[in-house]
């Protein structure tokens, strides 16, 4: 149980263009996910926080007209890197967490390129 | 300051040896998590802890929680290059509402 699919795991896009991630909770409902950025051989940057339904939490210095972050349903949520550039590229992994629950499991990760 | 410190940073080991990871917060947790990661996976959960002075065991790796609940540690007991990986504690905290924060990470390599 707890599985989380985050798709793709790797995009190239051309500068300008715009990106969506997918991240799925497959066999519980995620109340709350989270998406995160990471650089190489460091740890995870928490982008933004989001609940059902409701807008997502941004951290302070992510751009929320820039990534767009989407929590239509308790199973899925969406991260759209707008207007890519390549300073963009990185690793993007999203989490995810039932509401009574305290872990949060994540998914395989997408690395962005971005040409 | 940072919320959640972790250490060390990086840790190359020889097969066979002892190591400990440290996590320490200048807060109180409400819960801990400690996770695996390999290069272009997402992390994996190891252990959560949430009562002070718990203990849990997984094969060669102890996790223990702190009393004052601030404070954790990884002990892994004969290292074997299955274990390279970099390692992440993350914690929630009451007064952060549900957001899981990240220590630093701990890059372990454990040499044949």
């Amino acid at each position: 149980g707890a599985v989380v699919s985050q798709h793709p795991s790797r995009v190239i896009c051309k500068s300008g263009t715009s990106v969506k991630i997918e991240c799925r909770s497959l066999d519980f409902q995620a109340t709350t996910m989270f998406w995160y950025r990471q650089f190489p051989k460091q740890s995870l940057m928490l982008m933004a926080t989001s609940n059902e339904g409701s807008k997502a939490t941004y951290e302070q210095g992510v751009e929320k007209d820039k990534f767009l972050i989407n929590h239509a349903s308790l199973t899925l949520s969406t991260l759209t890197v707008t207007s890519a550039h390549p300073e963009d590229s990185s690793f993007y992994i999203c989490s995810a967490r039932e509401w009574d629950r305290t872990e949060a499991f994540f998914g395989q990760g997408t690395r962005l390129t971005v040409v | 300051t940072q919320l959640l410190e972790q250490s060390p940073q990086f840790l190359s080991i020889q097969e066979g040896e002892n190591l400990t990871v440290y996590c320490n917060s200048s807060s109180v947790f409400s819960s801990l998590q400690w996770y695996r990661q390999e290069p272009g996976e997402g992390p994996v959960l190891l252990v959560t802890v949430v009562t002070g002075g718990e203990v849990k065991k997984l094969k060669r790796l102890t996790f223990q929680f702190g009393d004052a609940r601030k404070d954790s540690s990884l002990h892994i007991t004969a290292a074997q290059p299955g274990d390279t990986g970099l390692y992440l504690c993350a914690g929630t905290y009451m007064e952060y509402g549900n957001k899981l924060v990240f220590g630093a990470g701990t890059i372990l390599r454990v040499k044949s």
